[in-house]
């Protein structure tokens, strides 16, 4: 069964330095997304890519957080400066169905996530 | 801003026993999607309902959507050691395919 691909799995840094994550969404899926989850809260999106461009990236912060999907296939998030309060697991979904398919009908299919701590 | 409340943020129960997770919001969603998240992983979508009113069984889960499209829940009969997860509902927009997500339960079924 395909699956969403990330790397890493979990990454320690210390503030002020620069960390990249990794996405491999299921083969043919238009749609990529970047969540972020805080411990013990539910995700919360940061960027959704449908092939490789940017449809929301309202919650993006944009001033240390960039995203690209320059092919419209894999996708990397990068935070340069990392800050104490960007630890939290980075999840990745992906789905088949452009914007604007029909309620409910498109499932977004999650990678296990990359967990940050910031030091 | 749509928002949506789970409750309670945390259940503890004894194998057996039956378990109900609430979903609230004030705004209408066009779908509702309820996930379960095990401890370093991703969600994985259980159910999406999309009419008001609409009840779907999966085995010992049944999930609701009310009639306004605004609430949901969740409940699961005579729970086993295996449902222990965190239990998330998410909200979707007419178009867009864009999810809001609730703060989740955090369910515990101890044998």
């Amino acid at each position: 069964e395909a699956e969403v691909a990330q790397s890493p799995r979990y990454k320690i840094t210390e503030k002020s330095q620069a960390v990249a994550f990794w996405c491999d969404p299921i083969s043919g899926h238009a749609t990529l997304y970047w969540y972020r989850q805080i411990l013990g809260q539910g995700p919360e999106l940061l960027v959704q890519f449908q092939d490789e461009s940017v449809v929301d990236d309202s919650q993006l912060p944009k001033d240390r957080f960039s995203a690209e999907r320059l092919k419209g296939v894999d996708s990397t998030l990068k935070i340069q400066p990392a800050e104490l309060g960007d630890s939290a697991m980075y999840l990745c979904a992906s789905s088949l169905a452009r914007s604007g398919g029909a309620a409910g009908k498109d499932t977004q299919y999650f990678g296990p996530g990359t967990r940050l701590t910031v030091l | 801003t749509q928002l949506l409340e789970q409750s309670p943020q945390f259940l503890s129960i004894q194998e057996g026993e039956n378990l109900t997770v609430y979903c609230n919001s004030s705004s209408v969603f066009s779908s509702l999607q309820w996930y379960r998240q095990e401890p370093g992983e991703g969600p994985v979508l259980l159910v999406t309902v999309v009419t008001g009113g609409e009840v779907k069984k999966l085995k010992r889960l049944t999930f609701q959507f009310g009639d306004a499209r605004k609430d949901s829940s969740l409940h699961i009969t005579a729970a086993q050691p295996g449902d222990t997860g965190l239990y998330l509902c998410a909200g979707g927009g007419a178009a867009g395919n864009k999810l809001t997500f609730g703060g989740g339960t955090r369910v515990l079924v101890k044998p």
